[in-house]
């Protein structure tokens, strides 16, 4: 049963525009949500990550939303650019425990 | 600091051979965790570690074997190979009470 779901295989913006991953899990005992980027032959990258105690978090031009009663998570990037081209990953964890991924979304920004 | 290095970084095996692939970090980080990734799937969760002496079955955990004799190192075991486990795998490494894992830079496995 995947707890932690990506439905968008890839994603398409123009550079300068609004990029937004979405993700979706079905586990309400998470208290942590994690996004993670991945360029090709390197291992993902720690990005930005939300308590569930909070609704959003913001680093640089990237922010996190977290609707819990949705179970829904949502990485907005802004503006894009052509290094942020890459797989993103939803992850999902209860501090004490195991860290589990979705499925990953790619993002292609555009010039 | 060299973080998590996982070697080799490509390997192509044959049906029925035995291979170890090796992982360790130098942050003293008591959790370790293995991962494989295929199209399509995202990351799934093979076996884990949360300290030396300790390991668990995660996801997708049949046909591997792990141990855990330090803290640093974490190897993970293909004891008959298939060319089901054809992925990239990758290791990872968190300290307690943190959820940001780090990943090494992977190792590309082929079986033919």
């Amino acid at each position: 049963d995947q707890q932690v779901k990506q439905n968008s295989p890839s994603l398409s913006v123009q550079e300068g525009r609004i990029s937004i991953l979405n993700c979706d899990y079905t586990n309400s005992m998470f208290d942590y949500f994690l996004w993670y980027k991945k360029y090709p032959a390197e291992g993902p990258t720690f990005l930005i990550s939300i308590s569930s105690i909070k609704d959003k978090n913001e680093d640089g031009r990237f922010t996190v939303f977290l609707n819990k009663s949705a179970k829904h998570l949502s990485l907005h990037i802004v503006p894009s650019q052509p290094g942020d081209s890459a797989v993103y990953f939803c992850a999902a964890s209860r501090v004490t425990q195991k860290l589990v991924f979705g499925q990953g979304t790619r993002l292609t920004i555009n010039p | 600091n060299a973080g998590v290095t996982q070697t080799p970084k490509f390997q192509v095996l044959k049906t029925g051979q035995s291979m170890t692939l090796q992982c360790a970090q130098d942050m003293n980080h008591e959790y370790m965790s293995w991962y494989r990734q295929d199209p399509g799937m995202g990351l799934r969760l093979i076996h884990y570690s949360v300290g030396a002496g300790i390991t668990d079955q995660g996801e997708v955990p049949n046909g591997y074997n792990v141990s855990r004799s330090t803290t640093e190192d974490f190897p993970l075991r293909l004891l008959s190979a298939a060319p089901s486990q054809t992925s990239v795998y990758f290791c990872a490494s968190r300290a307690r009470g943190s959820t940001e894992a780090f990943f090494g830079q992977g190792t590309r496995l082929t079986v033919v």
